[in-house]
């Protein structure tokens, strides 16, 4: 079974500034990865995911996230937060030919206007 | 178009009752799922269905726990003998494809809370 941590609960930031989280995964065979945002009363959603090609992958909103191999990462990146970007984050992976996504425990971030 | 809606919203029950959660997945999505997602943790996977057909149940906490999707479409999650620990929210998912690879769309959720 797979395993994904999240390396920070909570992050805080102000308008502007860059965002990066973290995201591991403990998996040795080939893997789907996905990020999911939950924003403030609405369901999960979509943001990103990566299967196959180009590890550099954009999503919706200006994200994107980087597969490395060798480090099982998959961290997600925004340049630029907006306040709308203040949502819990959360990493997922599925095993190829797996159905069910195994999830992290999420990062909530707060944007300060 | 709509998306996956669940119900109810909100479900308060005593412990040792029985409950009844429904989901409704998008018209046409062969696979369906369901989470729970206890507070401050991400979902956890439960159960599994492709059609009417329930391949996998590994995620399911004890045989208190029930799902069912009798004709492929709307499924139903019971659960017998509510204890304290079952409080959390229980999110549906579906998909159109038998693949992977494929984006799961997500419900609202039912918070249960057990007294």
């Amino acid at each position: 079974a797979q395993s994904v941590s999240q390396h920070n609960h909570h992050v805080i930031l102000s308008e502007a500034a860059s965002l990066e989280l973290g995201c591991n995964y403990s998996y040795g065979g080939t893997v789907n990865l996905f990020w999911y945002v939950q924003y403030p009363g609405q369901h999960l959603q979509l943001l990103l995911k990566y299967f196959s090609g180009d590890p550099l992958v954009k999503g919706i909103k200006g994200f994107e996230a980087e597969f490395i191999k060798s480090k099982f990462s998959f961290n997600l990146r925004k340049p630029s937060v907006q306040w709308s970007d203040t949502a819990e984050y959360f990493c997922a992976v599925n095993a190829q030919n797996d159905y069910k996504l195994s999830f992290g425990a999420g990062t909530t971030v707060t944007v300060r206007a | 178009g709509a998306g996956v809606s669940q119900s109810p919203r909100y479900k308060v029950a005593k412990r040792g009752q029985d409950v009844a959660l429904r989901c409704d997945p998008i018209s046409g999505h062969v696979s369906l799922f369901w989470y729970q997602q206890a507070l401050g943790q991400g979902p956890e996977f439960l159960t599994y269905f492709q059609n009417e057909a329930q391949l996998d149940k590994s995620g399911l906490p004890s045989d208190r726990f029930f799902a069912e999707r009798p004709e492929g479409s709307v499924s139903t999650l019971k659960i017998q003998r509510t204890q304290q620990e079952d409080s959390a929210v229980y999110l549906c998912a579906s998909s159109s494809r038998r693949d992977s690879r494929y984006e799961q769309y997500f419900g609202p959720g039912t918070r249960l809370t057990v007294t």
